[in-house]
């Protein structure tokens, strides 16, 4: 069975600063896939970055990126340049890559995010 | 391109009633998911279509729970009968083919059930 923690119920971080939102995740399969979304108070889920168990480099996309450290089997979320814009409630997720359970996503139970001015 | 939608955004019921959620993937997704979060806990997978078959339902919490999907196109969950504990947000996401990661979330369900 896959585990996802997250470990910080909320965070607070400057505007213009960068914050790391914690991921660890516990999985017995060899080939796994993890993601971070962003729900802000409009309810929508977002999808930020992904990550997949065999790539070697971290995945970055805009500010966001995925400090993926396999043996530790953990996968934070870096924010650079904070805005306000991206308070909000952070879920890390991730799925197996093959299977019949292919694509099913396991979540954390998620990181509030506070930017102050 | 329209993204996942889901009607009604917001419903409300009493204990005992049936409830029908509706979720429209995005056009030409294979891939159909649910998922649900009760409050203060975790988002939890209920299951999935590729296209009009059910892929794995293993989230599925008991047999008042059906879900559907119809030609492969929009998909319904009915709740029935409604119980106290069903109260929460019942996400849909949708996915194009087998190797495409990113699921596209519509915005939500909130049940209600008093």
């Amino acid at each position: 069975a896959q585990k996802i923690t997250q470990t910080q119920p909320g965070m607070f971080v400057q505007e213009k600063e960068a914050v790391t939102l914690d991921c660890t995740y516990d999985t017995s399969d060899q080939s796994y896939g993890l993601f971070w979304y962003k729900q802000p108070s409009s309810g929508e889920m977002i999808f930020l970055i992904y990550q997949g168990s065999y790539d070697e480099q971290n995945a970055t996309e805009g500010r966001y990126s995925l400090n993926f450290q396999k043996a530790r089997k953990s996968a934070n979320l870096v924010i650079s340049a904070s805005q306000l814009g991206d308070s909000a409630m952070y879920f890390c997720a991730m799925s197996n890559a093959g299977g019949t359970s292919y694509g099913k996503l396991t979540f954390g139970q998620g990181t509030i995010l506070t930017v102050h001015p | 391109e329209a993204g996942v939608t889901q009607f009604p955004s917001h419903s409300v019921i009493e204990k005992g009633q049936t409830v029908t959620l509706r979720c429209d993937p995005i056009s030409g997704h294979d891939n159909l998911y649910w998922y649900r979060r009760v409050m203060g806990k975790e988002i939890k997978f209920l299951l999935h279509f590729v296209k009009e078959s059910k892929q794995d339902e293993s989230g599925m919490p008991n047999n008042r729970f059906l879900a559907e999907r119809t030609g492969g196109t929009y998909s319904t969950l009915k709740v029935q009968p409604a119980e106290l504990e069903d109260s929460g947000v019942y996400f849909c996401a949708s996915s194009q083919g087998h190797d495409d990661y990113e699921q596209y979330f519509g915005p939500g369900t909130r049940l209600t059930v008093t």
